[in-house]
């Protein structure tokens, strides 16, 4: 059983389009996470849930837009998607505070086109 | 906010050299420090970690050192083999409710024949 999966693997749009990633975890986790990897490999978190309650949301475009409906699931949409969002996100979740790292998932690469 | 470097960014060694990647943080309140390991396409995974109470952690031949005063923290890899080729990241958080991972840029290591 895969403890951080998501869906899709591979995501190739158009700009302007509306396109959601979605996240789960089986870990018993109650903090999820998504960050964002660009083309130089650098990890930036973009949002971070715990409970289902945000408590970090970094300096991102209103377009992306995190929902976390339970404990075990965190989703990410993006609206009007542009060429700069091309990117590979992950999500990650881990115990309240981070207390022994992240699990991460397997990844989306996002292709804007 | 924390910041966290990482040096050096690409590292080539021989198979059976050793490999150290070093980083710095800023933020004196953190005081847990993992690493991950990303191959080529695949997720980053924990490979090693250390809290802030100890000073030097060795796992077979991966050792992770840490200087709370200089704010330094270092990982060692002897006997290197091609399987180690990957991106290497260094994180550092202050564990807590509202915690996150701030990682550094990644190091590029390479293990040659």
């Amino acid at each position: 059983d895969t403890a951080v999966s998501q869906t899709p693997k591979y995501l190739v749009t158009q700009m302007g389009n509306d396109k959601s990633i979605k996240c789960e975890q089986n870990l018993g986790h109650d903090t999820m996470y998504w960050y964002k990897q660009d083309s130089k490999k650098f990890l930036k978190i973009m949002f971070s849930y715990n409970n289902k309650e945000l408590i970090i949301n970094e300096t991102v475009p209103n377009r992306f837009s995190p929902k976390s409906p339970d404990k075990a699931h965190l989703n990410l949409h993006i609206n009007s998607l542009e060429l700069g969002d091309s990117a590979v996100y992950f999500c990650a979740s881990s115990r309240t505070g981070a207390v022994d790292g992240y699990t991460f998932g397997s990844g989306t690469r996002l292709t804007v086109v | 906010g924390e910041n966290v470097e990482q040096h050096p960014s690409t590292l080539s060694v021989q198979e059976g050299d050793s490999a150290v990647i070093k980083c710095t943080y800023s933020d004196s309140a953190s005081n847990y420090f993992p690493w991950y390991k990303q191959e080529l396409g695949k997720r980053p995974q924990l490979i090693i970690d250390i809290r802030s109470n100890v000073g030097e952690k060795k796992d077979q031949r991966i050792a992770v050192t840490l200087n709370k005063t200089a704010k330094h923290f270092s990982l060692h890899i002897t006997e290197t083999q091609p399987e180690d080729s990957a991106v290497y990241f260094c994180a550092a958080t202050s564990t807590g409710t509202a915690s996150k991972l701030t990682f550094g840029t990644g190091t590029r290591l390479q293990v040659t024949l």
